[in-house]
């Protein structure tokens, strides 16, 4: 089992829907979790940050936690055909040191 | 303007010549990395560094060093590169004060071919 779980993708919307993007990760003591959106050959770019269980709403963007299911996502409301990118989900371990591990990402496409 | 800087921006080299990219961050940053992106493999860490003189291996270390004397620069040192070192190398950095200020930032990321 991969430690960060990503649909590769790509996943395909219309201009204006929501995305919905899923991210799932095996250690249980991950504490922080991130979301970049990465740009073909660009550097990631952070999006949203969670810690706690819930919701978290920035703009066009919601992030949701459920630390139970160790399950974390991000919707992309009205979506831009410039959010076409790739997303990359990051959970963060802060026990002593501090581990990230990054998903492999999932690839966006918002259709004009 | 907050960043992190690298340099060079793209490097092609052949096999065997030593060579350094330097990374630099001006957010008086505790937390220091160094990843590698290549196609389907994602984002894999390479070293890191929680300050000055501390540094510990990643996921992927073998053929690299790094070193931080000051706490603004993190420098990659490939000391005899091969071609599996052909990759796009980030450098990030973040606050490490406390649980939610560890947000990363990247550096614009070196392309680097080894021939």
């Amino acid at each position: 089992q991969k430690e960060v779980e990503q649909n590769s993708g790509p996943l395909s919307v219309p201009e204006g829907a929501i995305a919905s993007l899923n991210c799932t990760y095996s250690d249980r003591g991950s504490q922080s979790f991130f979301w970049y959106r990465q740009y073909s050959g660009k550097s990631p770019e952070l999006i949203m940050s969670i810690y706690s269980n819930g919701d978290k709403e920035d703009g066009r963007f919601t992030a949701q936690l459920n630390k139970a299911s160790q399950y974390v996502s991000l919707l992309i409301r009205d979506s831009q055909p410039s959010d076409s990118a790739t997303y990359l989900c990051a959970p963060c371990t802060t026990s002593g040191t501090y581990k990230y591990i990054f998903g492999t990402g999932t690839r966006l496409k918002v259709l004009a | 303007e907050a960043q992190v800087t690298q340099n060079p921006r793209y490097l092609i080299t052949v096999t065997g010549k030593k060579l350094t990219v330097t990374c630099s961050q001006n957010m008086n940053h505790e937390y220091m990395s160094w990843y590698r992106q290549d196609p389907g493999l994602g984002l894999r860490q390479i070293y890191y560094s929680m300050n000055v003189e501390v540094t510990d291996k990643g996921d992927v270390p073998e053929g690299y060093k790094v070193s931080r004397k000051e706490k603004r620069n993190f420098p990659l040192i490939l000391e005899s590169p091969s071609p599996n070192q052909t990759s796009l190398y980030f450098c990030a950095s973040s606050s490490g004060l406390s649980r939610e200020y560890n947000e990363q930032f990247f550096g614009p990321g070196t392309r680097l071919t080894v021939l």
